[in-house]
């Protein structure tokens, strides 16, 4: 079976840096995929790894380690539009198969 | 490039009528799924469309959903009758690539649908 676990909420301040964590069980790990959602609207694509180590896309980061069943997304220079939630998602070798966890909603103090 | 499509994006109905949601996904996109995505959960995976075959459904309650994805390409999402539980965004999204290539998933608005 799969089991993605990641926060349900963080709070962080404008300017600042915030580290959202997702570990997961899968059989037939393929990949991490980190999207954002902002509230009432569609899922929206950051990051896909599938190696291990750490990928930058301007503010955003995410980290993953295969061994440990981990990954991390690094948002930095937060803005008051980051407040979103942060979905965590598995992707499966054998059939692509694209599993989500429950998200981690963000919340950015001015 | 024009994204995913769905409609209808919001949808009211009373328990134990019938619904259905239509999805056109990017062209050219192999791969369809269908989620349900409950406020503040995250999307839940109903059904995975291969072309026009399914590759799992293994989360669809098939008492009373049913999803087809007509020559490979539109799709429609059925609920027959709807319970009050079934109140929920239903997400639509499209992948260009199968077997672990590229599989990142662009998703429509979705449909939000309220059942009293």
């Amino acid at each position: 079976g799969q089991n993605i676990d990641q926060p349900t909420e963080m709070t962080a301040t404008e300017g600042a840096i915030v580290q959202i964590n997702c570990t997961y069980q899968t059989s037939g790990f393929n990949g991490l995929f980190w999207y954002q959602q902002h509230a009432g609207e569609a899922p929206t694509f950051l990051s896909y790894n599938v190696l291990d180590g750490l990928e930058e896309k301007g503010r955003f980061s995410s980290f993953l380690s295969r061994s440990k069943g981990y990954s991390y997304l690094l948002l930095k220079e937060l803005q008051m539009k980051d407040s979103a939630s942060y979905l965590c998602a598995v992707s499966r070798n054998r059939d692509d198969k694209i599993i989500f966890g429950k998200g981690t909603r963000l919340h950015i103090l001015p | 490039e024009a994204g995913v499509a769905q409609s209808p994006r919001y949808k009211i109905i009373e328990k134990r009528q019938s619904v259905a949601f239509w999805c056109n996904p990017i062209s050219g996109h192999a791969t369809l799924y269908w989620y349900q995505q409950i406020l503040g959960q995250g999307p839940k995976l109903l059904i995975q469309f291969q072309n026009n075959g399914v590759v799992d459904d293994s989360q669809l309650p098939k008492d009373r959903f049913s999803a087809e994805r007509l020559k490979g390409v539109d799709s429609t999402l059925k609920i027959q009758p709807a319970k009050l539980e079934d109140s929920a965004v239903y997400l639509c999204a499209s992948s260009l690539d199968f077997r672990g290539l590229n599989t990142e998933a662009f998703f429509g608005q979705g449909t939000r649908l309220t059942v009293v």
